[in-house]
């Protein structure tokens, strides 16, 4: 139980794209999925909270505008990093919490590696 | 302010014990978890434990916990080149925000 799936699982694209990550919690409801970005060899860094039915928030120093959020329904979250530059290349991995937990345990989704040229 | 401080590396040999240290500064903080992350892979939830506890095991990991110290640490008994890895340890956030607060990740090399 408690599987967190990310498509796509790498992506390449042109500089100033769109590109679109989901993470999909598959055997549970999550009212909250997070979204983090880990750089080679190092900590993850969470970027956003992605609240169902509402607004994300977003951490000091992440653009809102450039990494936008959508949390339609209770298995599914949706990050799209706007016009992308080399420097947003990075792995990008999205958590869930199950709603009906009693902790804060976040169950991973297996990351979505983005390379922009 | 929240922070969670570990070691980077540790070598061992197949077959001895692994431990892998975390310290943490929030004293309030609810549950500390053990997470595991494979190259190129995202963070697989090995164990947690409520901070009312001293210690939990779960068949090749031990989990101790000094809160007066806020030390918490990972045990890992006849460790296996598979259990090669990143290991990080997280608290829960005392904001209430469901946010897990991370430590840098220790990089466990297990030699044959």
């Amino acid at each position: 139980g408690a599987v967190v799936s990310q498509h796509p699982s790498w992506v390449i694209c042109k500089s100033g794209t769109s590109v679109k990550i989901e993470c999909r919690s598959l055997d549970f409801q999550a009212t909250t999925m997070f979204w983090y970005r880990q750089f080679p060899k190092q900590s993850l860094m969470l970027m956003a909270t992605s609240n169902e039915g509402s607004k994300a928030t977003y951490e000091q120093g992440v653009e809102k505008d450039k990494f936008l959020i959508n949390h339609a329904s209770l298995t599914l979250s949706t990050l799209t990093v706007t016009s992308a530059h080399p420097e947003d290349s990075s792995f990008y991995i999205c958590s869930a919490t199950p709603s009906s937990a009693a902790t804060d345990t976040q169950y991973f989704g297996p990351g979505t590696r983005l390379t922009v040229l | 302010g929240e922070d969670v401080e570990q070691s980077l590396f540790l070598s061992v040999r197949e077959g001895d014990s692994s431990v892998i240290n975390c310290t943490y500064t929030d004293s309030s903080s609810t549950y500390l978890y053990w997470y595991k992350q494979e190259p190129g892979a995202g963070l697989q939830l090995l164990t947690y434990i409520f901070s009312n506890m001293d210690m939990k095991q779960d068949q090749r990991l031990t989990v101790l916990l000094n809160k007066k110290d806020k030390h918490l640490s990972l045990r890992i008994a006849d460790t296996q080149t598979g259990d090669s890895a990143i290991y990080f340890c997280a608290e829960s956030s005392p904001s209430n925000t469901g946010k897990l607060i991370f430590g840098q990740g220790t990089t466990l090399q297990v030699k044959p």
